[in-house]
């Protein structure tokens, strides 16, 4: 697609349980990143992927966070054992590196409610 | 900028008036700075870009600042239109990442 794909939009669980978002970046980037936006508040990093490079995990606030990028593509965050502090909505973007000078460019995200 | 939660800092400007959205940011290597406006329900879209080699970046009716020296950043958008009530956020790169600020709501009154 044009853009920046996530699914699903929106996701009510129960605490406790296991979820799984998607995100398809714009093809051709290669740079893919994972953020979390709380209601009313800033972007925070999780992730970031780069080509075939570890990522950089360095912003999961804890191991129940994880997340996999197959074949350079699609990835996927996961969240295990929800919490209700996980209410967030989790936005993915993508670019081509580096990232100075090439346009990030988000997805509408998927917004996570754990009751 | 730093996150104030739900009482993000708003700016109401009558239609038609230029609005000035400001920026400070504590990265001094930084050298990549974006705008991002942020509508109810919608993820981040992007406004514009500066580089730090640049002072001033003019796009359609909007226009970024960058002062490296105090570390501040500022979009001004000419004209206000009631499309431009939203969230607007300020970001600049950190290694492997954009740094967002807490973000600023812009009012547009008719």
């Amino acid at each position: 697609g044009a853009g920046v794909s996530q699914s699903p939009s929106n996701k009510v669980t129960e605490k406790g349980k296991d979820v799984e978002l998607r995100c398809d970046p714009i093809s051709g980037h290669t740079a893919l990143y994972w953020y979390r936006q709380s209601l009313g508040q800033g972007l925070e990093f999780l992730i970031y992927f780069q080509g075939n490079s570890a990522p950089d995990k360095s912003g999961l606030p804890s191991d129940r966070f994880s997340a996999e990028r197959t074949g350079g593509s699609v990835s996927t965050l996961t969240i295990q054992r929800t919490q209700q502090e996980d209410s967030a909505v989790y936005l993915c973007a993508s670019s081509f590196p580096p990232l100075s000078g090439n346009t990030i460019y988000f997805g509408e995200g998927s917004w996570l409610t754990v009751v | 900028g730093e996150s104030v939660g739900l009482h993000l800092p708003t700016l109401s400007v009558q239609e038609g008036d230029n609005s000035i959205i400001n920026c400070a940011y504590s990265n001094s290597a930084s050298d990549y700075f974006i705008w991002y406006k942020q509508e109810s329900g919608k993820g981040p879209q992007f406004i514009i870009d500066i580089r730090s080699n640049m002072d001033k970046r003019q796009g359609q009716r909007v226009t970024v600042l960058l002062n490296k020296t105090v570390k501040h950043l500022s979009l001004q958008i000419a004209a206000t239109q009631p499309g431009d009530s939203a969230v607007y956020f300020c970001a600049n790169n950190a290694g492997n990442m954009l740094t967002f600020g807490g973000g600023t709501r812009l009012m547009v009154k008719p």
